[in-house]
């Protein structure tokens, strides 16, 4: 099955530092889609990405749809305590039925 | 608007028992998805339905699992019976059925823990 890789696993960064991380994929998408969870909570769309190439920004939050459609990339400016979190890749092929397939996650910490 | 919402949050139970799960998608959408987050382990898919009809089940682990969406509206998911590596976080999440919209909203989770 598809499977995707998400970098880094763990970060630890202070506070107003700009963070990225990346998923990569064996295979292609036609959509990449960005959450966040909170502890307790299920996951909340950050951005979706829906061809190769796109740059779409939410507010501090830039994610880019890679060119080769197997990678995306997302970026945090000026990281605030409350970007602490887990964030999560997802991609989507519209010929599995619309079912995600998920990265691994990247756990942010924020210091003050 | 609701979101997805989910029941119950927490369950504990012993192996061999019987856990339902439930989920309220948003209200109007066609498209209700499970998903199990085992610790440590990604999110990975279980089952899609349509209204009341199952559009993917390829994710399910095994015929312990039984999903049911009667009528189109929530959605349970039974675990009969329970085993160990059953415990995890079970998502549920809903779409719109319309084309090109296919962000999924996720509801909170119910956190199953298997003794």
């Amino acid at each position: 099955g598809q499977q995707l890789n998400q970098s880094p696993q763990s970060m630890f960064i202070q506070e107003g530092e700009d963070v990225s991380m990346n998923c990569t994929s064996s295979s292609i998408f036609n959509t990449w889609l960005w959450y966040k969870q909170d502890p307790g909570e299920g996951p909340v769309l950050l951005i979706a990405l829906y061809k190769a190439g796109e740059l779409t920004s939410n507010g501090r939050l830039t994610a880019q749809f890679g060119i080769t459609r197997k990678d995306s990339f997302l970026n945090i400016s000026a990281s605030i305590p409350s970007d602490v979190g887990i964030y999560f890749c997802a991609g989507l092929y519209t010929g599995t039925a619309s079912k995600l397939t998920f990265g691994t996650g990247t756990r942010l910490q924020v210091m003050l | 608007e609701a979101g997805v919402t989910q029941f119950p949050s927490h369950s504990v139970i012993e192996k061999g028992q019987t856990v339902t799960l439930r989920c309220d998608p948003i209200s109007g959408h066609d498209n209700l998805y499970w998903y199990r987050r085992v610790m440590g382990k990604e999110i990975k898919f279980l089952l899609h339905f349509v209204k009341e009809s199952k559009q993917d089940e390829s994710g399910m682990p095994n015929n312990r699992f039984l999903a049911e969406r009667t009528g189109g509206t929530y959605s349970t998911l039974k675990v009969q019976p329970a085993e160990l590596e059953d415990s995890g976080v079970y998502f549920c999440a809903s779409s719109p059925r319309l084309a090109g919209a296919p962000e999924q909203y996720f509801g909170p989770g119910t956190r199953l823990t298997v003794t």
